[in-house]
């Protein structure tokens, strides 16, 4: 079955470390996505991706980095700079087209003390 | 510029009643409309979409969406309740492409309880 996978399902980091959040897709999308949920406050786009080696920031790109070096994996670094990294992340794909809905994982939840 | 509301933050239900879960968006183009569901600690799944083929949409889980022009609004029904139905619901529009890129454009959700 085609779909993105997310891993790992919970992340715990201290304070001041850089974490890398994986996210892989099988069903041939070029366009990729990253968002952030908090309680209340819906999905905030972080970074986005039409394409192999090319990403544009998102609402909230501040403090998280990407990459996008194949076409299946597009990884999401938060770091150190991120004021308040704690929150369930959340990676998506889609097919050309505005009506071409998005295509989720089941996320990842980082918890940072 | 597109935007989507979704009145009420939370809404409780009894098993068997109906459910309507309300959206309205701005748009200034014919908007693509979607309803997404969550279920805690999962990522959101689709549960319809209206691209303009017809305004009476159903979708999976025996969920259906009206889309109402004069209103603005693409509310979310469902005739009886299940207990199965308490997740957060999440309405989308589909805002025109913007630098070469076409995004959603979320509601803040409405978290559904269906108590027995």
């Amino acid at each position: 079955d085609g779909g993105i996978t997310q891993s790992p399902k919970y992340l715990f980091r201290k304070e001041g470390q850089n974490v890398t959040l994986s996210c892989e897709q099988n069903l041939n999308h070029d366009a990729m996505y990253w968002y952030r949920q908090d309680p209340g406050q819906g999905l905030r786009l972080i970074y986005y991706s039409q394409i192999v080696n090319d990403f544009q920031k998102g609402d909230i790109a501040e403090g998280y980095s990407v990459s996008r070096e194949k076409k299946e994996s597009f990884p999401l670094t938060v770091t150190s700079a991120q004021k308040n990294p704690t929150a369930f992340y959340l990676c998506a794909s889609k097919d050309p087209g505005m009506n071409s809905p998005l295509h989720f994982g089941n996320g990842t939840r980082l918890t940072v003390t | 510029a597109q935007s989507v509301t979704q009145l009420g933050s939370h809404v409780s239900v009894s098993e068997g009643a109906l459910v309507l879960l309300r959206c309205n968006y701005s748009s200034s183009v014919p908007p693509y409309l979607f309803w997404y569901v969550q279920y805690p600690n999962q990522g959101l799944q689709l549960l319809l979409k209206y691209t303009s083929a017809a305004t009476l949409v159903k979708g999976i889980n025996g969920f259906e969406a009206e889309f109402k022009k004069s209103e603005t609004s693409f509310h979310l029904t469902k005739p009886s309740a299940h207990m199965s139905d308490a997740a957060e619901y999440f309405c989308a529009v589909s805002a025109a492409p913007s630098g070469g890129y076409n995004k959603l454009i979320f509601g803040a959700g409405t978290r559904l309880a269906v108590h027995p």
